[in-house]
């Protein structure tokens, strides 16, 4: 019972390098989400895809780009990290019949 | 999507009931009240769901008012592994916005 298999589970990057979030779902869900949560924090959401083939911005979508590859997968890319980014990333995934959100375990970035 | 008011935090002796509160005023008639937790900086975790009825699962009980403005979250036997940040949302479209939830510590 995978549920949401987030990759990597930490990662420190240096300012202005970018990188991708993997996430994957193995529930059949239509939709996943991309949310962040600083330090102290509830989370943001960052992104999120209805279904497979669509995408929208969330509350804090600057500097990150997602690309719904799947049914399965959603990934998240920072183009140019910037310290500011620093967090635990979240991704999720939902069965748009009863909308309850199934979470990763989280990615631990550091931006330096 | 309605906001949500909770409170910032709240003790609760352990083996005695947890009654989390959240104010959701501007609540729609289709949106629907959800509950979740996160413990530690784990992933949240879902905990209920309703619409206007009250609602019950092996983890927990909701109680929604009448008027839908406001619904409780009850942990009937908080252990101490119930320690965590309770976050209640109000669903109208097909995604959450979280609050900061209220921080819930179950003492000993």
């Amino acid at each position: 019972n995978a549920g949401v298999t987030q990759t990597p589970k930490f990662q420190v990057l240096k300012t202005g390098q970018s990188m991708t979030l993997q996430c994957a779902q193995d529930m059949n869900h239509n939709s996943m989400y991309w949310y962040r949560q600083d330090p102290g924090m509830g989370l943001r959401l960052i992104y999120y895809s209805a279904s497979e083939g669509t995408t929208d911005k969330g509350e804090v979508p600057n500097g990150y780009n997602v690309s719904r590859l799947n049914k399965r997968e959603f990934s998240l890319r920072l183009e140019s990290a910037a310290p500011s980014q620093t967090s635990v990333y979240f991704c999720a995934s939902s069965d748009r019949v009863n909308y309850g959100y199934t979470f990763g375990s989280g990615t631990r970035l550091t931006v330096v | 999507d309605a906001k949500t008011t909770q409170p910032p935090s709240m003790d609760c002796a352990e083996g005695r009931a947890a009654n989390l509160p959240c104010n959701h005023s501007t609540i729609s008639g289709n949106e629907y009240v959800y509950w979740y937790r996160q413990i530690h900086s784990q992933g949240p975790q879902y905990i209920i769901h309703g619409l206007k009825n009250n609602e019950t699962n092996e983890m927990a009980s909701l109680i929604i008012t009448e008027d839908r403005k406001s619904s409780t979250l009850i942990l009937p036997h908080a252990t101490l592994r119930d320690t965590a940040v309770y976050y209640c949302i109000v669903l109208g479209t097909y995604k959450y916005i979280f609050g900061t939830g209220t921080r819930l510590k179950v003492l000993a």
